[in-house]
């Protein structure tokens, strides 16, 4: 059955420290998409990144880098050098192509970062 | 371009009164998500909706609940009755018919019933 499984309930780092949140996946599909969303503390959910189960490169974008290993079914997210801005939810989400073209997404429990300046 | 915009951005409603929640997907999107968050069960699909047409509304929790389309461009999502479990954050989201498309999300209609 699939599953994401975000261990790691909250997170409290001081402004300029590097942090990783961690997602772990299960699926049995062989197609496969994972998601990070992030939800600041005004609620609305934002898109950060999308990843296909065939391509594990992993992707920076500025202070933000994604790790994807197919062999521990792990999508981390670390942040570098984090501010107190980046304080807020994260989720990691799994949407499986046998769900068909629906990009049913399934979520994870989410993190929550805290950044204390 | 404009988001997925949804309305209200906050009800406190009466518990045994009608809610309608409303959502104008991003123009040209396929598909449209009706999600809830609440504090036990995290981030769940309600329903689902294909070129207008349901498509999946299993995650709907009761018969209380109930999703329209009438058009590519707007849904309601209403309860009726409410209940004070049904306070929750309710978001809309919308993505294109392509598998693994990303789904922009609303900024949510948060909802309490008291």
């Amino acid at each position: 059955a699939q599953k994401v499984t975000q261990a790691q309930t909250e997170i409290s780092v001081v402004e300029k420290e590097d942090v990783t949140l961690d997602c772990v996946y299960e699926t049995r599909d062989t197609t496969y998409y994972l998601f990070w969303y992030k939800q600041p503390p005004s609620g609305e959910l934002v898109f950060l990144i999308r990843r296909n189960s065939f391509d594990e490169q992993n992707e920076i974008s500025g202070r933000y880098s994604w790790n994807f290993q197919k062999s521990t079914s792990s999508f981390n997210f670390t942040i570098t050098a984090s501010q107190v801005v980046d304080s807020a939810v994260y989720f990691c989400a799994l949407s499986e192509a046998s769900s068909g073209a629906t990009n049913k997404l399934i979520f994870g429990t989410g993190t929550l970062l805290a950044v204390q300046p | 371009d404009a988001g997925v915009i949804q309305s209200p951005r906050h009800e406190v409603t009466e518990m045994g009164q009608e809610v309608t929640l409303r959502c104008k997907p991003i123009s040209g999107h396929d598909y449209l998500f009706w999600y809830r968050q609440t504090m036990m069960r995290g981030l769940e699909l309600l329903i689902y909706f294909n070129n207008n047409v349901p498509i999946d509304d299993s995650g709907m929790p009761e018969d209380r609940f109930s999703a329209k389309m009438p058009n590519a461009s707007f849904s309601t999502l209403k309860i009726q009755p409410s209940e004070p479990r049904d306070s929750a954050v309710y978001f809309c989201a919308s993505s294109l018919r392509v598998l693994g498309n990303t789904i922009y999300f609303g900024e949510g209609s948060w909802l309490t019933v008291v």
